[in-house]
């Protein structure tokens, strides 16, 4: 069983549609969930952060995370056509210092169109 | 603003040859990473560092090597390329703890011929 699994879609959705996206992971270690935004050709940038589980709302884009279920999701509300890119979900775990604990595990990425 | 830049955007080798790919952050980050993109596989870490001259293996180093003589700067070094290297490579940094977020360049697509 890998890491981390996202559903690479591709996911194509109308303009104000609501966006789910979502992955599972095996490692009961992480503690640190992000999601990242990535546009074609260029590198992913951080979307949303959030530490251990519960939800986190900004805007238009709420992350969620169950623990229990190993279970992290991104739901964005009223997409726009700039929200089209791969999203990616990324996490860590313990933030005590040196060695591997720098390191991210990343899903795939979804890419995600929202159509005018 | 947090500023991650990559040598080049676009590069053409052969195989056999020595590639170099710089990275230089602005932001005096501590850790220093280099991955690999490809459809269907993801992002996948080569190298990382979390201090000058200190670097550790990722999941994939085999045909890599990295040099990190200055906090700023991150460079990857194919010894010899080769055509299953052709990928889009991205550098990011981070502060030194692992809940830091990772600031990424824009990546290079290298091409082995």
């Amino acid at each position: 069983q890998k890491e981390v699994e996202q559903d690479p879609g591709p996911l194509s959705v109308p303009e104000g549609a609501i966006v789910s996206l979502n992955c599972t992971y095996s490692n009961s270690a992480f503690q640190y969930f992000m999601w990242y935004r990535q546009y074609s050709r260029k590198g992913p940038e951080l979307l949303m952060y959030t530490y251990s589980s519960g939800n986190k709302e900004d805007g238009r884009f709420t992350a969620q995370v169950d623990k229990s279920s190993k279970y992290i999701s991104l739901f964005i509300r009223d997409s726009q056509p700039s929200d089209s890119a791969t999203y990616l979900c990324a996490m860590s775990a313990s933030m005590n210092s040196g060695g591997s604990n720098y390191k991210l595990t990343f899903g795939k990425g979804t890419l995600l169109t929202v159509n005018p | 603003d947090v500023k991650v830049t990559q040598s080049s955007r676009y590069l053409v080798k052969r195989t056999g040859e020595k590639v170099f790919l710089e990275c230089v952050q602005d932001m005096d980050h501590e850790n220093m990473f280099w991955y690999r993109q490809d459809p269907g596989l993801g992002l996948r870490l080569i190298y990382f560092s979390y201090d000058v001259k200190m670097k550790e293996k990722g999941d994939i180093p085999e045909g890599y090597s990295v040099s990190r003589e200055k906090k700023e700067r991150f460079s990857l070094i194919l010894e010899s390329a080769s055509t299953n290297q052709t990928s889009m490579y991205l550098c990011a940094s981070s502060r030194w703890t692992s809940t830091d977020t990772q600031y990424f360049g824009p990546g290079t697509r290298l091409t082995v011929l």
